[in-house]
C-alpha cells in the first residue's frame, strides 16, 4: 500500500518569515495530493491540493509543488501569521474520491 | 456546502462494551465513505473503506471484527468498537467524496472515545 512520511514534525518560524513542509510518496499511481490542516479535536480542513499533471500550484500565501519522478511534494507557506500554528498534513491518493494515507503531520508554531 | 456530520462528538464507555459511531452525509448520496482513527498528537490512520451495499475493505492490521461497519444507506455509515478496551480510546473521524462536486473529500467532526 502507500506510504507517506512528513518531514519536519515541529516546525517554528518567526512571524512573517516563511514555512516548508515535505513529504514523499511511495506509491507511483498516487496522482492526488491534498493538503489538511487541523487544530486539535477537530476535522482536518483542506488547504490547497494538487494533481500529478500538474507541477506547481499557488493560492495567496499558499504554494504547493510537486515532483512527480521524484515522488514528493512540498507545501510552502509565506509571510506566516500565528494564527497559520497548526498540525499540517499531507496526503496522497489514487484519486480525488478515494481514500487517503496521510503523512505524520507537522506542528507548525509561528511566533510573533 | 456539503457537510458530513458524526454522532456521537463525545463518547465514554465501560471496558468490554459496545459503542457505535454514526457518520451521515447531510446533504449527498455517499456510496462510499472512509472511517480513520487518530491517536492524540498522531496522524489519521485510514482503518477501512465503507461501501454502501457490500462489505467493507479493511486495511492490513485492521481487526474487522472489533470495527463493524455496516454501511446501512447511501447516506449512513456506522463503526461499532465491539468489546472495547482503553487501548481503543482515540479520535474517530470518517471522510465521505461528494461525487456532485468533482468527489471533493468531506471531513465529519469527529467523535472521541475515551473507554475506561
Amino acid at each position: 500500500g502507500e506510504n507517506v512520511e512528513q518531514h519536519p514534525s515541529t516546525l517554528s518560524v518567526q512571524e512573517g518569515d516563511s514555512a516548508v513542509i515535505k513529504c514523499t510518496y511511495s506509491d507511483s499511481a498516487s496522482n492526488y495530493f491534498p493538503w489538511y490542516k487541523q487544530e486539535l479535536g477537530k476535522r482536518p480542513q483542506l488547504i490547497i491540493d494538487i494533481r500529478s499533471n500538474v507541477g506547481e500550484k499557488k493560492d495567496q500565501r499558499i504554494a504547493v509543488t510537486l515532483n512527480k519522478t521524484a515522488k514528493h511534494f512540498s507545501l510552502h507557506i509565506t509571510e506566516t501569521q500565528p494564527e497559520d500554528s497548526a498540525v499540517y498534513f499531507c496526503a496522497a491518493s489514487l484519486n480525488t474520491g478515494n481514500q487517503f494515507y496521510f503523512g505524520t503531520g507537522t506542528s507548525l508554531t509561528v511566533i510573533p | 456546502g456539503a457537510v458530513v456530520s458524526q454522532h456521537p462528538s463525545w463518547v465514554i464507555c465501560k471496558s468490554g462494551t459496545s459503542v457505535k459511531i454514526e457518520c451521515r452525509s447531510l446533504d449527498f448520496q455517499a456510496t462510499t465513505m472512509f472511517w480513520y482513527r487518530q491517536f492524540p498528537k498522531q496522524s489519521l490512520m485510514l482503518m477501512a473503506t465503507s461501501n454502501e451495499g457490500s462489505k467493507a475493505t479493511y486495511e492490513q492490521g485492521v481487526e474487522k471484527d472489533k470495527f463493524l461497519i455496516n454501511h446501512a444507506s447511501l447516506t449512513l455509515s456506522t463503526l461499532t468498537v465491539t468489546s472495547a478496551h482503553p487501548e481503543d480510546s482515540s479520535f474517530y473521524i470518517c471522510s465521505a467524496p461528494n461525487s456532485g462536486t468533482g468527489d471533493t473529500i468531506y471531513f465529519g467532526e469527529g467523535s472521541w472515545l475515551t473507554v475506561v
